[in-house]
């Protein structure tokens, strides 16, 4: 298996544009991540999927930010307006199973920057 | 609810030394306690996990990880630095019974191996 595979890897873009952010995750794997990276927050977990449904997503930031999981293999993150403070790297990670000790696999992330 | 700490924004050890990178953490049931480190413009890679059993952990890369549950801490070991450990390390902490299969980040250590 390649891993997780996100795209683009590097995305620039003016404010008030609409950024899609697409992830594919570990055949076989049930659990899909979305995190934001910054500098000034670390690591922040935005919202997760199980079996495609979306089962918590109190960390996404506010409405312009949305998340879906269509089927296994594919997951978008989308901002709808992108505004400059969104420019972060976000990681998309899978795992499998709902016992706590498996490990989440993550992709190379995307590095957004909003201008 | 649970959580990680890292008290220590960056680590520095000269190479061939022993380095120890901190962490503690805070969860209502049993901890299922990771560590992943970060290699500039890549994702998290998993190092090791603790699950249950013998409190030393031996993971990738020559690392290791010492679980104390009196102590809550799981601190990130290794007896004899090399150059190319340098990178950016994240405690992570997965309890199943205060939110199922969410993973949490702590803020992250950079770890500076000087030769």
């Amino acid at each position: 298996d390649a891993g997780v595979i996100q795209s683009p890897r590097h995305e620039v873009t003016e404010m008030g544009q609409e950024v899609t952010l697409r992830c594919k995750p570990i055949s076989g794997h049930d659990y899909l991540f979305w995190y934001r990276q910054t500098m000034m927050r670390g690591l922040e977990l935005l919202i997760y999927f199980n079996n495609n449904v979306p089962i918590d997503d109190s960390g996404m930031p506010e409405d312009r930010f949305s998340a879906k999981m269509p089927n296994a293999s594919f997951s978008t993150l989308k901002i709808q307006p992108s505004e400059p403070r969104d420019s972060a790297v976000y990681f998309c990670a899978s795992s499998l199973g709902d016992t706590p000790n498996t490990e989440a696999f993550f992709g190379q992330g995307t590095r957004l920057t909003v201008v | 609810a649970q959580s990680v700490a890292q008290p220590e924004d960056q680590v520095n050890v000269a190479e061939g030394n022993p380095l120890t990178v901190k962490c503690t953490y805070s969860v209502s049931g049993n901890p299922y306690l990771f560590w992943y480190v970060q290699y500039p413009n890549r994702g998290l890679q998993f190092l090791l996990k603790y699950i249950t059993g013998d409190n030393l952990v031996k993971g990738s890369y020559g690392f290791e990880a010492e679980f104390n549950k009196s102590q809550t801490s799981f601190h990130l070991k290794k007896p004899s630095a090399l150059v190319s450990d340098s990178a950016l390390y994240f405690c992570a902490v997965r309890d199943l019974y205060s939110s199922a299969s969410k993973i949490i980040f702590g803020s992250g250590t950079r770890l500076s191996i000087r030769p």
